[in-house]
């Protein structure tokens, strides 16, 4: 079957724009993650859904990050007044139920450039 | 801050030998994963190991676990031209659902 998928695969954005980025988990999957990787800070988790229990959003880094799961399916990170600081590549992935102890698997990531 | 330290950073070998990367945590886990990452992009998980096991083979790879260190092995074993990538160790901490805390990585190049 299909792997996550994530849209757009390359953003350009200029500062103080907002961006949003999209991410298709794997069908049945409930558990989705959002990470982001950038050269001075590796990879991050950001944010974590599990079925219809409250998002771990404990790894957002400031108040322009938000993130919806719609009918527990599609994704979208949303970044308000984007700053170059932001650009990165932010990956998303999902896991079978459950969540603790299952692999995850990974899209392909969207790259954000800030300029 | 990053709950993973691996070493080394990069490590360049040929063809046919074997590599070996660690990874160390800092607090207590529920499990440790093993993930590949090719070109920057999306990564491959590799392998998982549970906190009460010691080791795991899955093909050419072997992980090993002492949770009383702290650390966790990846040796893969008469490495080709193709495992050439970046390995990264990323662990699931108790009680924390099933987000992953990674490391900052290896970077394996096997010469041909």
């Amino acid at each position: 079957g299909a792997g996550v998928s994530q849209s757009p695969s390359n953003k350009v954005t200029e500062k103080g724009k907002d961006v949003e980025l999209r991410c298709d988990p794997i069908s049945g999957h409930t558990a989705l993650y959002w990470y982001r990787q950038s050269l001075g800070q590796g990879l991050e988790f950001l944010i974590y859904f599990q079925g219809n229990s409250a998002p771990d959003k404990s790894g957002l880094p400031s108040d322009r990050f938000s993130a919806e799961r719609t009918g527990g399916s599609v994704s979208t990170l949303t970044i308000q007044r984007t700053q170059q600081e932001d650009s990165a590549v932010y990956l998303c992935a999902s896991s079978v139920p459950s969540g603790q102890g299952y692999e995850q698997y990974f899209g392909p990531g969207t790259r954000l450039t800030v300029t | 801050s990053q709950q993973g330290e691996e070493d080394p950073q990069a490590l360049s070998i040929q063809e046919g030998e074997n590599a070996t990367m660690n990874c160390s945590y800092k607090t207590s886990i529920n499990n440790l994963q093993w993930y590949r990452q090719n070109s920057g992009r999306g990564l491959v998980h590799l392998i998982l190991i549970r906190s009460n096991e010691r080791e795991k083979h899955s093909g050419r790879l072997r992980v090993t676990l002492d949770t009383s260190k702290k650390s966790s092995s990846l040796l893969i074993t008469a490495s080709r031209a193709a495992d050439t990538a970046s390995y990264f160790c990323a662990t699931a901490l108790y009680n924390q659902g099933g987000k992953l805390i990674f490391g900052q990585g290896t970077e394996l190049s096997v010469k041909p």
